[in-house]
């Protein structure tokens, strides 16, 4: 039982770089959420996706792009990667919003340099 | 705008002594609440939630919180911790928005 993956684990950039952050779900889940944690400042929401052709900006959307082409997968895109987008990124997945766990992954941690 | 508070950003606590992680929420709307737990370099995980019902709810490794709706808080307890629960904790609250808002968490500390 995968879960919730991600991919890769670990990663350093170049500034202006671009790069794609994979996440994938084999617990076919509605909702699929990217959040950024940085220290002090908790888990932040980017995007979300309430299903496969439909999603929304989050809290702080600006320099990320993402698409929902299937039930099981939701990639973040970084367009050109800058040092302040320097963070561990979780994508997180429920059975729908609302009452539901989020079920989260293991996270990415990007440097950007 | 919708926010939650968490204002200890780190508390220690010496073993098997009882502690008590804050949250507390903007909103009078109806809400759902969930803390989650974040071990070092490893994603979150549910602790316990509410949806409704009884205010008092029990959640995973001996951990509890109480909905208290006039004071909108959903603060964590544990009577009596141990080394395993250093641990970074999350409250998190959806307020019926299709999106799940996060304080910024509190990190614990066991003394032995």
């Amino acid at each position: 039982n995968a879960g919730v993956t991600q991919t890769p684990k670990f990663q350093v950039l170049k500034t202006g770089q671009s790069m794609t952050l994979q996440c994938a779900q084999d617990m076919n889940h509605e909702y699929m959420s990217w959040y950024r944690q940085d220290p002090g400042m908790g888990l932040r929401l980017i995007h979300y996706s309430v299903g496969a052709g439909i999603t929304d900006q989050g809290e702080v959307p600006n320099g990320y792009n993402v698409s929902r082409s299937t039930t099981e997968d939701f990639p973040l895109r970084l367009l050109s990667a800058a040092p302040s987008q320097t963070s561990v990124y979780f994508c997180a997945s429920s059975y729908r919003q609302g009452g539901t766990e989020a079920f989260f992954g293991q996270g990415t941690r990007l440097t950007v340099v | 705008a919708q926010s939650v508070t968490q204002l200890d950003s780190q508390v220690p606590v010496f073993e098997e002594a009882p502690v008590e992680l804050r949250c507390n929420y903007s909103s009078s709307v109806s809400v759902y609440l969930f803390w989650y737990v974040q071990y070092p370099n490893q994603g979150l995980q549910l602790l316990l939630k509410y949806l409704s019902g009884s205010t008092l709810v029990k959640g995973i490794n001996g951990f509890e919180a109480e909905f208290n709706k006039s004071q909108t808080s959903f603060h964590l307890r544990k009577p009596s911790v141990h080394i395993s629960d250093t641990a970074e904790y999350f409250c998190a609250v959806y307020f019926g928005n299709e999106k799940l808002t996060f304080g910024t968490g509190t990190r614990l500390t066991i003394i032995p």
